[in-house]
């Protein structure tokens, strides 16, 4: 199956690191998203990362990929306020840009 | 400023009244597609264009239709809407091509209740 699946809900306090899991389907994939929803809003990229690397850090975002257990996370370091949001993970399963599949997403809340 | 469009923000109708949701960028890109997001289950996608008169079936088609006339605008056509049609719609866009990094800009969404 094609299925991406997240947990729906995680809470943290402002400060602390929150680290956000996906398991994926398709070891075939070729980049592995994560998006970020805010209230209201539509969804914006906010990191990927290449099926051949293991980890990327982006300022206070890090992303480990686990393509043997087909495992993505991302962790945000010191999760302010600003953070909560729902944040979806993504797999591209065509390598050619037609076709992204979604995860369940998960709803971050943090709390002062 | 580069961006995704959609219109209405908000709908309520009853069943069966057809209605179109207008998607439009300002971005020349060839690739469009639309989203449902409900509850529990993430964003699926409804429909997707890869260039102008090119259009093709996502997850859930069923009860949608798509037209893609020209290359900025993608609208989504139920021609007879149910309450299961009840969900949150995004329209995305992208330029992205074999091998390259996929970013969708996605729209603001539209909120439709079926009743």
């Amino acid at each position: 199956g094609e299925d991406v699946e997240q947990s729906l809900f995680l809470s943290v306090r402002e400060g602390d690191s929150s680290v956000i899991n996906c398991t994926y389907t398709d070891s075939s994939s070729t980049y592995l998203y994560w998006y970020k929803q805010e209230p209201g809003a539509g969804l914006q990229l906010l990191t990927y990362i290449f099926s051949n690397m293991d980890m990327k850090q982006d300022q206070r975002l890090t992303v480990l990929l686990n393509k043997k257990d087909k495992h993505l996370s991302l962790r945000i370091a010191d999760t302010q306020t600003g953070d909560s949001a729902i944040y979806f993970c993504a797999e591209d399963l065509t390598g050619g840009g037609n076709k992204l599949t979604f995860g369940t997403g998960t709803q971050l809340k943090v709390e002062l | 400023e580069a961006q995704v469009t959609q219109n209405p923000r908000y709908l309520i109708t009853v069943t069966g009244k057809k209605l179109t949701v207008t998607c439009s960028q300002n971005m020349n890109h060839e690739y469009m597609s639309w989203y449902r997001q409900d509850p529990g289950l993430g964003l699926r996608q409804i429909y997707y264009s890869m260039n102008v008169e090119v259009t093709d079936k996502g997850d859930v088609p069923e009860g949608y239709k798509v037209s893609r006339k020209e290359k900025r605008n993608f609208p989504l056509i139920l021609e007879s809407p149910s309450p299961n049609q009840t969900s949150l719609y995004f329209c995305a866009s992208s330029s992205a091509g074999t091998g390259s990094i996929f970013q969708q800009y996605f729209g603001p969404g539209t909120r439709l209740t079926v009743t």
